[in-house]
């Protein structure tokens, strides 16, 4: 089984529509992070979360929102989506504390369309 | 800011070697990493390098230069698999996480 999942794998929706990513991880990482990556270009932070009571915005966080409901499960959400949040999204993890630093584990990522 | 610098394409010829060079601000270095990521994937985790010098991983190699703020990922016997994107990755002290470079997409042929 994977290590770090994501639901749904892909999604289309409508302009204006909320939309809720979900992510779980059974490696028992303290880390947990959003991603966004559009084609052709490198991955952009959203949010991140390095414990259950610790939630950052990232550099592009404007019209996302997340909740951390336990150390395993990070959630997404879009308050109101707009097309250009269409993109491939990511969820990671990491574990400080392993002795690889930021060693980062991503999940599969979903594909998001919104029309 | 924290910029990191990457060649945007690079290619290469199947059994060749391959070097992706990476830079970034030396100040509050804490780590530097290298993933994989194949077209429409997820990154996987390549390399982690925190001290000077080469780290050899079968055909992958990875070497960190502190003081230059320098990196670059060794590609030996180029696979046609191979061909991907490579994302230099640098953790800082007074952030915790990692900022990525935009990436490198490497295309191999035959």
């Amino acid at each position: 089984d994977a290590d770090v999942t994501q639901t749904p794998r892909n999604r289309i929706t409508k302009t204006g529509k909320r939309i809720m990513l979900e992510c779980s991880q059974t490696k028992g990482h303290d880390r947990m992070y959003w991603y966004r990556q559009d084609p052709g270009l490198g991955l952009r932070l959203i949010y991140y979360s390095f414990d259950v009571k610790d939630i950052n915005k990232g550099e592009i966080s404007d019209g996302y929102s997340v909740s951390r409901q336990a150390q395993a499960k990070f959630s997404l959400s879009l308050e109101s989506a707009i097309p250009n949040q269409t993109a491939l999204y990511f969820c990671a993890t990491s574990d400080f504390n392993s002795g690889r630093g930021d060693t980062q584990y991503f999940g599969p990522g979903t594909r998001l369309t919104v029309l | 800011g924290q910029n990191i610098d990457q060649p945007t394409e690079m290619t290469a010829t199947e059994g060749a070697i391959v070097q992706i060079n990476c830079t970034y601000q030396t100040s509050g270095f804490n780590g530097l990493f290298w993933y994989q990521q194949h077209a429409g994937e997820a990154p996987t985790f390549l390399s982690y390098n925190v001290l000077d010098g080469l780290e050899e991983k079968g055909r992958f190699s990875s070497f960190l230069s502190r003081s230059k703020g320098y990196s670059y990922l060794l590609l030996k016997e180029l696979q046609m698999k191979d061909s991907a994107s490579y994302l230099c990755a640098v953790s800082y002290t007074n952030a915790g996480k990692s900022t990525f470079g935009d990436g490198t997409t490497l295309t191999v042929k035959p």
